[in-house]
């Protein structure tokens, strides 16, 4: 069967470290990952899209890599800080064409001053 | 940037009666929006794709005569849940993609809960 796993306990970390949190799936051909970010009873917020032939991409304190064989995504947040507590979401893109994504659950982040 | 606006954002309605949700792109034309579901602490799932001009597409297990979606234009997509029941309670985001951009704008999601 198809899914898309995220670690569903909450990721605890300090202020100044770096989160990593993992997104694997299974039995999908995606043609691009995206991750969002989204806070208690908001709707998501889009972070970064990498499209399958990419290894990593960067945004400011962001970092996500992709591994088409191992199938899995890995998101970093550098030098974290309370305000990056949230809930991250990775979602599948399955055909170039910018159609519907396929989320995955989610893993809450939470940054301690 | 990109913005999508829904509206409103939270509704109590009694069982058996219907509610509106409303889903506008405020600074871009949205040809295609996509309406999400989402129960606690679980994903968003994807119910319909609105389609201006056209029928929605409606994904499996989905009613699309409870759950109606009309795309009249290139900025607005409304959800229509009728006759609604406690189990619909859930929250409802839309979704549209400005052309030339990576991501999706997320409307900020409806609170329905059905007394």
């Amino acid at each position: 069967s198809q899914k898309i796993e995220q670690n569903s306990e909450a990721l605890n970390i300090q202020e100044g470290k770096t989160a990593t949190l993992t997104c694997n799936y299974t039995n999908y051909s995606p043609a691009y990952l995206q991750w969002y970010r989204q806070d208690p009873g908001r709707g998501p917020v889009f972070l970064l899209l990498i499209r399958e032939n990419e290894k990593e991409k960067r945004k400011e304190r962001l970092k996500v890599t992709f591994d088409t064989t191992l199938k899995q995504s890995l998101f970093h947040i550098t030098a974290s800080q309370p305000a990056d507590s949230a809930t991250y979401l990775c979602a599948l893109g399955m055909n170039t064409g910018f159609q519907k994504l396929v989320f995955g659950t989610g893993t809450r982040l939470l940054v301690s001053p | 940037g990109a913005v999508v606006s829904q509206h409103p954002s939270r509704v109590i309605c009694k069982s058996g009666t219907s509610v509106k949700i409303e889903c506008r792109s405020l600074d871009f034309q949205a040809t295609t929006m996509f309406w999400y579901r989402q129960f606690p602490k679980q994903s968003l799932m994807l119910m319909a794709t609105s389609n201006e001009g056209s029928k929605a597409t409606y994904e499996q297990g989905v009613e699309k005569d409870k759950f109606l979606i009309n795309h009249a234009s290139l900025t607005l997509s409304t959800l229509t849940v009728t006759s609604a029941h406690p189990e619909d309670s859930s929250f409802y985001i839309c979704s549209a993609r400005r052309t030339g951009t990576d991501g999706y704008t997320f409307g900020s999601g409806t609170r329905l809960t059905v007394v």
